[in-house]
């Protein structure tokens, strides 16, 4: 089936740092979604995204929606301890039924 | 407008039982997607339901589960015979063809 390739699939940072992670795909995507899952809980949407070329922000998340519509990043500035989590990519498959396709994720850890 | 309903939050089932996971999802949404989640690993794609439709199961195993969205209710995604392998989070969430929203997740343990 469709497939997201995440990465990198883990990151160890210091608190402060900034951190980016990207999704690419042999897929056109009309739509990229960001997520952040903490433990114990469901994933929670940070950022969607909808057009080619579209850099989007919440707080310190910044996500971009690639020109090529088969690829997406999402930068975290200033990493905070409870930045940890893992976060996923997905992407809402072009035409006929839409189906939600996920990223592995990457697993997120910031040291204090 | 509350978000999407997942119940019950923890599910402890004997080998051999039926599992029965329910998502209510958000108002106004009319698509349902199931997951699963074994720990520290990815989403899973199992099914894809539009009410009273499956729209694309690929990811659901052969035997002994299904999933069922009806036109009045939660969805449900049915497991029979549960195994020790079928412990997992199982995560619900509802789209409108713009975002997805998730539940806060079933998780299974078989005992």
């Amino acid at each position: 089936g469709q497939q997201l390739n995440q990465s990198p699939q883990s990151m160890f940072i210091q608190e402060g740092e900034d951190v980016s992670m990207n999704c690419t795909s042999s897929s056109i995507f009309n739509t990229w979604l960001w997520y952040k899952q903490d433990p114990g809980e469901g994933p929670v949407l940070l950022i969607a995204l909808y057009k080619a070329g579209e850099l989007t922000s919440n707080g310190r998340l910044t996500a971009q929606f690639g020109i090529t519509r088969k690829d997406s990043f999402l930068n975290i500035s200033a990493s905070i301890p409870s930045d940890v989590g893992i976060y996923f990519c997905a992407g809402l498959i072009q035409g006929g039924s839409e189906k939600l396709v996920f990223g592995k994720g990457t697993k997120l850890t910031v040291n204090p | 407008n509350a978000g999407v309903m997942q119940n019950p939050r923890h599910l402890v089932r004997r080998r051999g039982q039926e599992a029965r996971l329910r998502c209510s999802p958000m108002k106004g949404h009319s698509h349902v997607y199931w997951y699963r989640q074994l720990p520290e690993e990815g989403l899973k794609f199992m099914v894809y339901l539009q009410k009273e439709n499956i729209i694309d199961e690929s990811g659901m195993p052969k035997e002994r589960f299904s999933a069922e969205f009806p036109k009045e209710g939660p969805s449900i995604l049915r497991i029979q015979q549960v195994v020790r392998g079928d412990s997992a989070a199982y995560f619900c969430a509802s789209e409108d063809n713009t975002e997805a929203f998730f539940g806060q997740g079933t998780r299974l343990t078989v005992v």
